[in-house]
């Protein structure tokens, strides 16, 4: 298999712009989360989806935050109006069936300026 | 009192050392552990899952869990200095579906 991907790998964006990430999952791999990590910390738990179903959302994706995985497959997750307080490391993994061993991609390092 | 906290670091040992690195969770219904290593400027990597109370061994590490003390460890036997980096413990809780939690890491530097 190869491994989860992210892209893009880094973005700089000015504050108040929307960005989008996307994520491809491990192929087979029908469970996919999205964490964010910001330095000196542990990952985040943001959201989750089960194929296409978004199953869980954290209280930290606030209404600026949204992501899709419309077919199952790859997802996005896109920030609206983004604020400094954004500037993290956005991760994203999978799993596969009844596991609860994540995988994770290389991440997006998202800075707002 | 947070969820998952891991033994303040930096850890720092010899080359050929045994390194242990340790965790202590808060919810009793957890479930799930796993060890994920990670270096600088890179992303967390799957290095051990536990489920049941007792060691797991896997090459150089093992991971011991002891859900009654709500503890759960990771030793790596004759570190490298390709081992240092930081460690994550992560626990996934029965009631809170398929999300980990995470403690900060403890950083570990292996010294030639």
């Amino acid at each position: 298999d190869t491994g989860v991907s992210q892209d893009p790998r880094h973005k700089i964006t000015k504050r108040g712009q929307n960005v989008t990430f996307r994520c491809d999952p491990i192929s087979e791999h029908n469970r996919l989360y999205w964490y964010r990590q910001t330095l000196g910390q542990g990952p985040e738990f943001l959201t989750y989806f089960q194929n296409e179903a978004q199953l869980e959302k954290s209280r930290l994706l606030s209404d600026r935050f949204s992501a899709e995985r419309p077919k199952g497959s790859f997802s996005t997750l896109e920030i609206q109006r983004t604020e400094q307080g954004d500037s993290a490391m956005y991760l994203c993994a999978s799993s596969r069936g009844q596991s609860n061993e994540q995988y994770f991609g290389p991440g997006t390092r998202l800075t707002v300026t | 009192q947070k969820e998952v906290e891991q033994n303040s670091g930096p850890l720092s040992v010899p080359e050929g050392a045994i390194a242990s690195l340790n965790c202590t969770y808060s919810d009793r219904v957890s479930q799930s552990f796993f060890w994920y290593r990670q270096y600088s400027g890179k992303s967390p990597e799957l290095i051990m899952s536990i489920y049941s109370n007792g060691d797991k061994e896997d090459g150089r590490f093992t991971a011991q869990l002891n859900k009654a003390s709500q503890y759960v460890s990771l030793l790596i036997r004759d570190s490298q200095p390709s081992d240092s980096a930081t460690y994550l413990c992560a626990v996934r809780r029965e009631t809170s579906g398929s999300r980990l939690t995470f403690g900060e890491g403890t950083q570990l530097t292996v010294n030639p």
